[in-house]
């Protein structure tokens, strides 16, 4: 079965720092990646996807950036944050169920202040 | 382009009720698919149920069920006999564009659940 691990689960970063958040995947190959944002009490917003190595696709203008240096490894980083990046940040695999449903990792909560 | 409305931001239902969380949605996709989540305090993510367009017969999931409207644009989830644990963070999300790699799910603002004892 498919599992997906964020790291890390927590950050706090000064305005101005870069960032880093991994994503690894295992139990499948070749999937369809995917870093969504949860801002406070807000739905989800898609910010990049991936289908393959060193594809990456971005949904919404930004201060962020993807990269997926493997199959099952997708980054998203900044050089240097704002404080309207904090939030909720969700990475994501399409699952290879009948239904299709995207599977989730646990989540990276940033704040930055 | 794709667009999912949750137009309740929070509901609140007794312990052993119904209760039903809508959702609407638009697309020019003739196939599509939609999907309901659940996310508890902790954040995590977690699939419920699913309706393909073309489905006949409305989805169901234990004590999930999705009421599929199709000439409305309609995918209300209902959750039967609400338990406490059933208090969470709802998501819609709609499936699109068929076919080729460039799968996404787009998702709804969220419907906030408060199982009251």
């Amino acid at each position: 079965s498919q599992t997906i691990h964020q790291w890390p689960a927590t950050l706090v970063q000064p305005v101005g720092s870069p960032l880093s958040l991994e994503c690894t995947v295992e139990g499948t190959s070749n999937p369809n990646l995917y870093w969504y944002r949860q801002a406070a009490g807000r739905g989800l917003q898609l910010l990049f996807y991936s289908v393959g190595i060193g594809q990456i696709s971005s949904e919404v203008p930004q201060n962020l950036s993807a990269s997926r240096p493997q199959d099952r490894q997708f980054i998203l980083s900044s050089k240097k944050l704002l404080l309207s990046d904090s939030g909720f940040y969700l990475c994501a695999c399409h699952s290879r169920t009948n239904t299709g449903e995207l599977f989730f990792g646990e989540g990276s909560r940033l704040t930055v202040l | 382009a794709q667009k999912i409305t949750q137009t309740q931001p929070g509901m609140f239902v007794q312990e052993k009720e119904a209760v039903t969380l809508d959702c609407t949605y638009d697309t020019s996709d003739p196939s599509y698919g939609l999907f309901w989540y659940k996310q508890p305090s902790s954040g995590e993510m977690i699939f419920l149920i699913y309706q393909g367009s073309y489905d006949q017969q409305n989805a169901t999931e234990g004590r999930y069920s999705l009421n599929f409207q199709k000439a409305r644009k309609s995918a209300n989830l209902v959750i039967s006999a609400s338990q406490l644990g059933d208090s969470a963070m709802y998501f819609c999300a709609l499936e699109g564009p068929s076919g080729g790699s460039n799968y996404k799910l787009t998702f709804g603002k969220g419907t906030l659940l408060t199982v009251n004892p």
